[in-house]
């Protein structure tokens, strides 16, 4: 059975830094996407980051330049280091497997078929 | 402002039929993405409800159905049930940046009255 649970969520202040983890069983992490996406209080679902199963990682503009997107292969488990953070990141982050989806010609698209609890990150003084 | 836009909210009785839309542009429905449903029930994380447009996902009920045309994708849920009230969101991706551009609707609550 898939699983992903994320800890490492709290409270934090303005340009602090956390870091997240999300620990997977169930399928093996680094020969999938991995990614995280978040959820603002109220809000609706804003993709993160994204990690490819070659390694490449990918940011949101949001955070691109102070967060980074990593897994530890030994442990099965997806981080997300946050630095520099801001009020306007406080949210739910999740972690999340994606699957990709070929479309024709060099098109693919990808959606999330397993997701994780969540874990709370607020910012705030 | 999100990528793809959706109604706030949408309401129906037990055992009605309801539809939710999810209309995009050229650079990301238009451009042939398929369009994928997710279903948050209160307080819990988002669960795929349909991907690849029409495909349901193993355990997820015949009552939900999905469709693309265009620039815009729908859900319809049929036979209406009370936990079926939910947040819904359309999810596809957008080629006008480089890089990975998954793109999510604002979200849709389903109230059942």
């Amino acid at each position: 059975e898939v699983q992903l649970v994320e800890t490492g969520g709290g409270l934090i202040q303005p340009g602090g830094s956390l870091r997240l983890s999300c620990a997977a069983s169930g399928f093996t992490v680094s020969s999938n996407y991995m990614s995280w996406v978040r959820q603002a209080p109220g809000k609706g679902l804003e993709w993160v980051s994204v990690i490819y199963s070659g390694g490449s990682t990918y940011y949101a503009d949001s955070v691109k330049g102070r967060f980074t997107i990593s897994r530890d292969n030994s442990k099965n488990t997806l981080y997300l280091q946050m630095n520099s953070l801001r009020a306007e990141d406080t949210a739910v982050y999740y972690c999340a497997r994606v699957k990709p989806v070929y479309c024709g010609g060099d098109c693919y698209s990808y959606y999330f078929d397993y997701w994780g609890q969540g874990t709370l990150v607020t910012v705030s003084s | 402002q999100s990528v793809l836009t959706q109604p706030p909210s949408v309401s129906g009785a037990p055992g009605q039929r309801v539809t939710i839309s999810c209309t995009g542009s050229s650079s990301n429905i238009g451009a042939g993405y398929d369009v994928h449903w997710y279903q948050q029930l209160p307080g819990t994380a988002p669960k795929l409800l349909i991907y690849g447009n029409s495909n349901r996902p193993s355990g997820v009920p015949d009552r939900f159905s999905g469709s693309k045309s265009g620039t815009s994708a729908s859900l319809a849920i049929t036979g209406l049930q009370a936990e079926d009230e939910a947040d819904y969101y359309c999810q596809s991706y957008d080629s006008s940046l480089s890089g990975f551009h998954v793109v999510f609707g604002g979200g849709t609550k389903l109230t059942v009255l």
